[in-house]
């Protein structure tokens, strides 16, 4: 049974560039979460999404930044016009259900903008 | 602001004895917390959780003391091992704001032989 997927593992771009980060979450889970770490902090949530649906992107940046679950296919968090300040690891995390089953994590993408 | 805060970057325990990682939050709303176990490279590893209606869950070598008066918990290892070794984080959530996790900034538990 596959655990949640990430790809690429590492993601190095350019200022002004876009990054895109793909997620596929764990068979049967239908609930998908990101999550940013900078380094030494913590894990801090960005959305959470369903199915063709965003049900909470309180902690995304307001500009520059979205993401999608589509009805086929993986998650895609998207950062347009990348600045060296997000520069991270970025994770992903899925679930079965909403608010009382327990995230399982993926390895996560570590984007490097240079 | 940080709502969940380990105070402790990191902690250095002998093999064989308990490790024990602490964790507090503000936000009075939060029911349930779970503990998380990170690696170098890998993402957070589900460890062991608990439901605000429960001051204690025990699984195998680990236990977890929730203290709501205090807003307080705690991670107990007994007795640690190497392979303990990691970054733990503690979370948690609000019913009601549908799956969202809080984390702290993480402990780093060091075993040595």
């Amino acid at each position: 049974n596959a655990g949640v997927m990430q790809n690429p593992r590492h993601l190095v771009r350019r200022r002004g560039q876009e990054a895109r980060l793909r997620c596929s979450p764990m068979k049967g889970h239908s609930h998908v979460y990101w999550y940013r770490q900078l380094p030494e902090e913590g894990l801090k949530f960005m959305v959470y999404l369903q199915k063709e649906n965003i049900i909470d992107e309180s902690g995304m940046p307001k500009e520059r930044f979205s993401a999608e679950f589509p009805k086929e296919g993986p998650s895609i968090l998207r950062i347009q016009q990348v600045v060296r300040g997000d520069s991270a690891a970025y994770f992903c995390a899925s679930s079965p259900r909403g608010s009382d089953y327990e995230q399982y994590f993926g390895p996560g993408t570590r984007l490097t903008v240079t | 602001d940080q709502q969940v805060k380990q105070n402790s970057p990191s902690l250095s325990v002998q093999e064989g004895r308990i490790s024990i990682l602490n964790c507090d939050y503000t936000n009075s709303m939060f029911d349930y917390f779970l503990w998380y176990k990170k690696y170098p490279a890998e993402g957070p590893t589900f460890l062991i959780s608990i439901s605000s209606i429960k001051d204690k869950n025990e699984d195998g070598r680990f236990t977890v003391f929730l203290n709501k008066s205090a807003k307080h918990l705690s991670l107990h290892i007994v007795p640690s091992q190497p392979g303990d070794s990691a970054v733990y984080f503690c979370a948690a959530n609000r019913g009601s704001t549908l799956g969202r996790l809080y984390f702290g900034r993480g402990t780093q538990l060091t075993v040595w032989p």
